[in-house]
C-alpha cells in the first residue's frame, strides 16, 4: 500500500533563513506524482509545488523547490528566505498512477512557525 | 471567483441529525474528491467523481454517508444520522482528468455535540 510519511511535527524557521521539511514514500508503483501542499490556520489547502515520478529535474516554484531523490524515496521541500506568511501546516501527498482514481494520499504533517 | 467553493463553511448539529455539504468545482474540472480531515491529521479521502459517475468509495464512507454528482458539476456529501466521531473538516477539491494538481476548496467545518 502506498504511504507517505512525515516525521517533523513541528519545525522553527529564523525568517529570511531557509528551511526543509521531509517527506517520503513507499510505493510500488513505477509512475506517480508528489506534491506539497500548504495549509494556513484558515483551513485551505494550497498547492505549491509538484515532482512527477519521471522528472529528471527537481521541480521549483519561486521560493520552492522539491528535492527529489528517488532512490531514497524521498521528496523533501526546501523553502528558502522564510516569510512570516510561510508559518503553516505543511502536507506532503503522493498521487497514484494518472490512469487511475488520481487520489491523494496525505502525510500527516508538519508545523511550521517563522519567528520574526 | 473560479475557484472551488464550499457550503457552508461550518456546522455544528446534534447527535442524529442529518447534514448536507455542498462542494461547486471549478467549471471545466471533470474529477470531483471529498476529503476528511480531523485534528492534527492529514485529509484522508472519502470519494471520487468522474462527471456524474462515481467511481469509488473509501471503506472510511459508511453507509450513513452518500454522495452525489447528478449533472456533472457540482457536488453533495450527506451524513445521516451524525454521530460525535463525524466532527471533522470536510474537504472537496477538482481536476482534470490525467492532470497534475487538485486545487481543494475552503472546507466546511463539521461538529457534532
Amino acid at each position: 500500500a502506498q504511504k507517505i510519511t512525515q516525521t517533523q511535527p513541528g519545525m522553527f524557521v529564523q525568517e529570511k533563513e531557509a528551511v526543509t521539511l521531509d517527506c517520503t514514500y513507499d510505493t510500488s508503483d513505477q509512475s506517480y506524482g508528489l506534491f506539497w501542499y500548504k495549509q494556513p490556520s484558515s483551513g485551505e489547502m494550497i498547492f505549491l509545488i509538484y515532482q512527477g515520478s519521471y522528472d529528471e529535474q527537481n521541480a521549483t516554484e519561486g521560493r520552492y523547490s522539491l528535492n527529489f531523490q528517488k532512490a531514497r524515496k524521498s521528496a523533501n521541500l526546501v523553502i528558502s528566505a522564510s516569510q512570516l506568511g510561510d508559518s503553516a501546516m505543511y502536507f506532503c501527498a503522493m498521487r497514484e498512477q494518472p490512469g487511475n482514481t488520481g487520489k491523494l494520499i496525505f502525510g500527516q504533517g508538519t508545523t511550521l512557525q517563522v519567528k520574526p | 471567483d473560479t475557484g472551488v467553493s464550499q457550503d457552508p463553511r461550518h456546522k455544528i448539529t446534534k447527535r442524529g441529525q442529518n447534514v448536507t455539504f455542498r462542494c461547486d468545482p471549478i467549471s471545466e474540472h471533470n474529477r470531483l474528491y471529498w476529503y476528511r480531515q480531523t485534528l492534527g491529521q492529514g485529509p484522508e479521502f472519502l470519494t471520487y467523481f468522474q462527471n456524474e459517475a462515481q467511481l469509488e468509495k473509501s471503506r472510511l464512507l459508511s453507509d450513513r454517508f452518500s454522495a452525489e454528482r447528478p449533472k456533472g458539476s457540482f457536488s453533495t456529501l450527506e451524513i445521516q444520522r451524525t454521530e460525535q466521531g463525524d466532527s471533522a473538516m470536510y474537504l472537496c477539491a477538482s481536476s482534470l482528468a490525467g492532470a497534475g494538481e487538485q486545487f481543494f476548496g475552503p472546507g466546511t467545518r463539521l461538529t457534532v455535540l
